[in-house]
């Protein structure tokens, strides 16, 4: 089964200009994360969709951060405009709930972000 | 709330040491536990999980038992290699939340030879 795509693997720019990222979750997969993850720290959430619904945005800083999940299925993380705190790894991740189980979550490798 | 703390690292082993990573939560319901891996360049995979209490998950020579009365999920390795050289996260996942996943600030294990 093919695993958690996400694309770029890495990108470059500048303060203020803009960026997005892909992710394209295991097939089936209801649940899909985004993550993002400062060197040296855990992943933090950023926002969460159930489908195309989002379940949890509370950590998304809204005014610079968007993300979307049209069709349920492809999923894109916008920053506009990025700051220099913004350098990170940001992680996809997708997983499926079904009736009262707690499933895990499959990562895919994470797009590189330096701003500078 | 929910939160993991894992111990600091880095931690620097020589192959065939006993490892030992603690890791112990704080949680208001029933949480599932969870030990993730990501080698360098990668993200993150899952290693073992635990859904209740004295569950013990296992995986390539790791194990870590789920302790209620202790609110730990320790991860240990009788004989650790070269390879397991990389940086571990403990985390927890709410159903209550919508399997929102809670994970501690990572552990780094580099294991020379």
């Amino acid at each position: 089964e093919a695993g958690v795509a996400q694309s770029p693997r890495y990108k470059i720019i500048e303060k203020r200009q803009s960026v997005a990222f892909w992710c394209n979750p295991i097939s089936g997969h209801a649940t899909l994360y985004w993550y993002q993850q400062i060197l040296g720290q855990g992943p933090k959430l950023l926002i969460q969709f159930q489908n195309n619904g989002v379940v949890d945005d509370s950590q998304l800083p809204k005014d610079r951060f968007s993300a979307e999940r049209l069709k349920g299925v492809d999923s894109t993380l916008k920053i506009q405009p990025a700051k220099l705190e913004d350098s990170a790894v940001y992680l996809c991740a997708s997983s499926l709930i079904r009736g009262a189980g707690s499933y895990e979550q499959y990562f895919g490798p994470g797009t590189r972000l330096t701003v500078t | 709330g929910n939160s993991v703390t894992q111990m600091e690292g880095p931690v620097t082993l020589s192959e065939e040491a006993f490892l030992t990573i603690n890791c112990t939560y704080t949680a208001t319901g029933y949480p599932s536990l969870f030990w993730y891996v990501q080698y360098p360049g990668e993200g993150l995979q899952l290693l073992l999980k635990a859904t209740k209490a004295d569950d013990k998950g296992s995986n390539k020579g790791f194990e870590a038992t789920y302790r209620k009365e202790t609110t730990s999920f320790h991860l240990e390795k009788g004989s650790v290699q070269v390879s397991d050289s990389a940086v571990y996260f403990c985390a927890l996942s709410d159903l209550r939340t919508g399997n929102q996943f809670y994970f501690g600030t990572g552990t780094s294990l580099t294991v020379i030879p």
